[in-house]
């Protein structure tokens, strides 16, 4: 069955760096675009970022441009977030999702993982 | 950028009720609306896309309706296990970029 699983999440300071990381499995990896969803406590979803099913493209909310980096690993079925520049504001759930069309990175999201809690306080 | 509204904020139902859940867009998105739902604690979970397909596995009471800016989830008949979070999603086509309504939640009356 289709599985993503979150890691890397915790408490960071203000301006300081986090790496996420999404593991994959049960379904053809390299077919699919992953994308980043985050969501603050109590709050609604924001989507973050998506990178494509062959990594050669990347989309961001203007949010986290230029601050997040998206990129995957196709041997490892790993897609990875490089949260630079950390702000309160970026305190939230992180969720990786999949993608439901393969090879579209326009498509909605119909697997999730449960998520990882990034917290970002001095 | 386009903006998602929905309504009502809370729905308080019985089960075995409808529900009726909208979201508007401030701008026409065509079909390209999806519906969420999701409960504490848990990752939310596709029910909907393209306004009114089914994602898979999602039961027959789950049905969408609209285009342009208008849409609408109706539950028929509502279950203990449908009182939850909905959330709308609309997504550009390119470049890829996706925003969430603020959300309707459906509890017990």
């Amino acid at each position: 069955q289709v599985q993503l699983v979150e890691s890397g999440g915790g408490v960071a300071h203000p301006g300081r760096s986090l790496r996420l990381s999404c593991a994959a499995s049960g379904f053809t990896f390299t077919n699919y675009p992953i994308n980043w969803v985050r969501q603050s406590p109590g709050k609604g979803l924001e989507w973050v970022a998506v990178i494509s099913y062959d990594g050669s493209q990347e989309f961001y909310a203007d949010s986290v441009k230029g601050r997040f980096t998206i990129s995957r690993d196709n041997f490892k079925s790993m897609v990875y977030l490089q949260m630079n520049s950390l702000r309160a504001e970026d305190t939230a759930v992180y969720y990786c999702a999949r993608g439901l069309t393969p090879h579209d990175s326009s498509t909605p999201f119909d697997y999730w993982g449960q998520g990882t809690l990034v917290t970002v306080s001095s | 950028e386009i903006v998602l509204t929905q309504s009502p904020a809370t729905l308080s139902l019985s089960p075995g009720e409808r529900a009726t859940l909208s979201c508007r867009a401030s701008q026409s998105i065509r079909t390209y609306l999806a519906w969420y739902q999701q409960k504490p604690g848990q990752a939310p979970r596709l029910l909907i896309y393209d306004a009114s397909k089914r994602a898979t596995g999602i039961p027959a009471r789950f049905s969408g309706s609209g285009s342009g800016t208008d849409f609408t989830l109706t539950i028929s008949n509502l279950e203990s296990e449908d009182f939850a979070f909905y959330y709308c999603q609309q997504r550009n086509y390119w470049p890829p970029n996706f925003t969430f309504g603020p959300g309707t939640k459906v509890d017990i009356k």
